[in-house]
This record gives structure tokens, sequence and C-alpha cells, in this order.
């Protein structure tokens, strides 16, 4: 049983082209995340969610629109590709609350 | 803003020898502080964490954490490391209240060698 799953695992895709990548967690948290990691590894958080309800929601570009549907699904949708937006897109999700983040398996997004 | 620190970016061990990774946080309120694995190819996996209570923490496969609150510090310890432990390891942290996002550290690649 997957608790943080996420497709596809990779994509690759050209400049300019509008593509999403979709989460869902079968583990009944409440709050859901999107995080990047670049290609140093380092993980920056992008957006969270909580209860279908938009908490945070970094500096990043208008280009990239996260979508709720329900609790369980976080979809993240990017428009006009850049090069620079190459990365692994990690989802998690947590109890809303301290606790601790489960994170999905990741999608390598490679942009040509 | 809060900021991670992992002063370590790279170590390389042989098999059996003894692990410890720096990790230091900047935060004046209270947080929650964890340590996450990454093995090669795979998503990130809770290591250990802690909240409140004991500030020396034990988790999965052998791994403890130390939190030393005037030092700021989460150092991720392991008596004596397998090849197997060759990955990346993040430490974060957040505040301690409901749905905030982690902040991370740059991460150490750590090689096992046998």
């Amino acid at each position: 049983d997957t608790a943080v799953s996420q497709t596809p695992k990779y994509l690759v895709t050209q400049m300019g082209n509008d593509k999403s990548i979709k989460c869902e967690q079968n583990l009944g948290h409440d709050t859901m995340y999107w995080y990047k990691q670049d290609s140093k590894k380092f993980l920056k958080i992008m957006f969270s969610y909580n209860n279908k309800e938009l908490i945070i929601n970094e500096t990043v570009p208008n280009r990239f629109s996260p979508k709720s549907p329900d609790k369980a699904h976080l979809n993240l949708h990017i428009n006009s590709l850049e090069l620079g937006d190459s990365a692994v897109y990690f989802c998690a999700s947590s109890h809303a609350g301290p606790y601790e983040q489960y994170f999905g398996p990741g999608t390598r997004l490679t942009v040509t | 803003a809060q900021s991670v620190s992992q002063h370590n970016h790279h170590v390389i061990l042989s098999e059996a020898a003894s692990l410890e990774l720096g990790c230091n946080y900047s935060y004046g309120g209270t947080v929650n502080l964890f340590w996450y694995v990454q093995y090669p190819g795979q998503h990130l996996q809770l290591l250990l964490k802690y909240f409140s209570g004991d500030p020396l923490v034990k988790g999965i496969k052998g791994f403890e954490a130390e939190f030393i609150k005037s030092k700021f510090s989460f150092n991720l310890r392991k008596p004596s490391v397998q090849w197997s432990d060759t990955a990346e390891y993040f430490c974060a942290v957040n505040e301690h209240q409901a749905g905030t996002a982690l902040i991370f550290g740059k991460g150490t690649t750590l090689s096992v060698s046998s």
C-alpha cells in the first residue's frame, strides 16, 4: 500500500509546454505539500494545502499552480516550462499539527 | 527567517566506523526537528524526530540524535555504520504549530566503503 504516490515518476518535455504532476495520499492526512529538489539536492517548500485551502505559497513563479480537489489529492500544474524548472518535485503529507511529513517517491522533471 | 546548516557536505567512512553529522538551526521559537534519509534513487524517509521531552531520541536503523537547545543543534549519530547506510542525510526543522513547512539543510552525502 503506497502511502504517498506521485505520477508520473519521470517527465521529459520541451520548453514552453504545460505539464501536470499528480499526488495522492491514503494516510488520511489533512495537509499536503509540494517541495522542489534542485540539482544540488537542496529541498525547498513550494506550496502547502490544509483541507484543500492554500496556506503556504512561497516565492514561486505564477507559472506554477497547485490544485487540491480534495484532502487526499494535491496536483501541480506548470505552464510554459523553462529549463530552470528541471528538478525533482516531491509531494508530502502530514496530519494538521506538529507532525512529521511523509514524502512521495518524487517526479523527476527534465525540460529540454 | 529560519535556516538549517549542515556542516558536513560529504562524509566518507569505512564500515564499522562511528558517524556524527552536524546540524544547527536558527530560530528563536519552539521547533520540531527531524532527520530524513534519501537512499539513491528513492524518496525521503524519516529517520527520527524530536518534538519535546528527552533530548536524546532514537530512530530507525540504529540512528540517534541529540537536541542541545543552548547550541541550537541536533546532531545525528550512529556507533557503527554499514555499507547500506550510504545515502543523503537531511536535517530539517519546522515551527511547533500546524501545517508549517519543513526547512531543510543542504544535505550530507554519506559514502560507506565495505
